[in-house]
């Protein structure tokens, strides 16, 4: 099956600072989603970005499907950024496979 | 519009039990996936139900089953409940189960096995 990396595992960042999230996938996808997970655990929809460029205020994504990976910038970083990033592809079904996460911190 | 809703929020069985776990899509879609996460891990792909048939299955042991009812609600059985099978149990709609289409999740259910 596909394989998904993200990197890197964690990221602490001060408020304000700019972030690079990358995910690395081995294979030719038909989706690929970044998720926020909150605290109590439910997956918040950030990108389904199978190609190209997204931008929905200080986040933005950029999938180069021809290289196989996919970076989501956070700009002027803040507290509430804070938590587990995902990255997640599916092929031809829509089993979606996840990476391990990034876990970012956001200091005040 | 509604989203993705799960039930129970949090579970608690003892060894052995049964369990059942039951996902409401959002309207209109008419594919259902269940995925569980360990504490530390990115969710795991369970089942994929579409128009009431499994669709998908990932590398869970035949003490998990599934079904999906003609209203495209679906429930997630496990049997013989293990200490290993704590977890959050995360529900996922989509239009089809194609792989080109986005996916929208639940809160999830808290299962924890003593």
């Amino acid at each position: 099956g596909i394989q998904v990396e993200q990197s890197p595992p964690d990221l602490i960042l001060q408020e304000g600072a700019n972030s690079t999230l990358r995910c690395n996938f081995s294979d030719s996808v038909n989706n690929l989603q970044w998720f926020h997970q909150n605290p109590w655990g439910q997956l918040i929809n950030l990108f389904y970005i199978p190609s190209g460029t997204k931008q929905n205020g200080r986040l933005s994504a950029t999938t180069v499907a021809t290289e196989r990976y996919s970076l989501l910038y956070i700009s002027s970083s803040q507290t509430t950024d804070s938590g587990v990033y995902f990255c997640a592809v599916a092929g031809a079904n829509s089993k979606l496979t996840f990476g391990k996460g990034i876990t970012l911190s956001v200091r005040p | 519009d509604a989203g993705v809703t799960q039930s129970p929020t949090h579970l608690i069985k003892t060894r052995g039990q049964q369990v059942t776990l039951r996902c409401s899509p959002i309207s209109g879609h008419k594919s259902v996936s269940w995925y569980q996460q360990v504490l530390g891990q990115g969710p795991q792909f369970i089942f994929q139900y579409y128009e009431k048939e499994e669709r998908g299955r990932g590398n869970f042991p035949d003490r998990f089953s599934a079904r999906q009812f003609p209203n495209y609600s679906s429930e997630l059985n496990v049997n013989a409940l293990l200490l290993g099978d704590s977890a959050l149990y995360l529900c996922a709609s989509s239009l089809s189960p194609r792989g080109g289409r986005e996916q929208f999740f639940g809160p999830g259910t808290r299962l924890t096995v003593l």
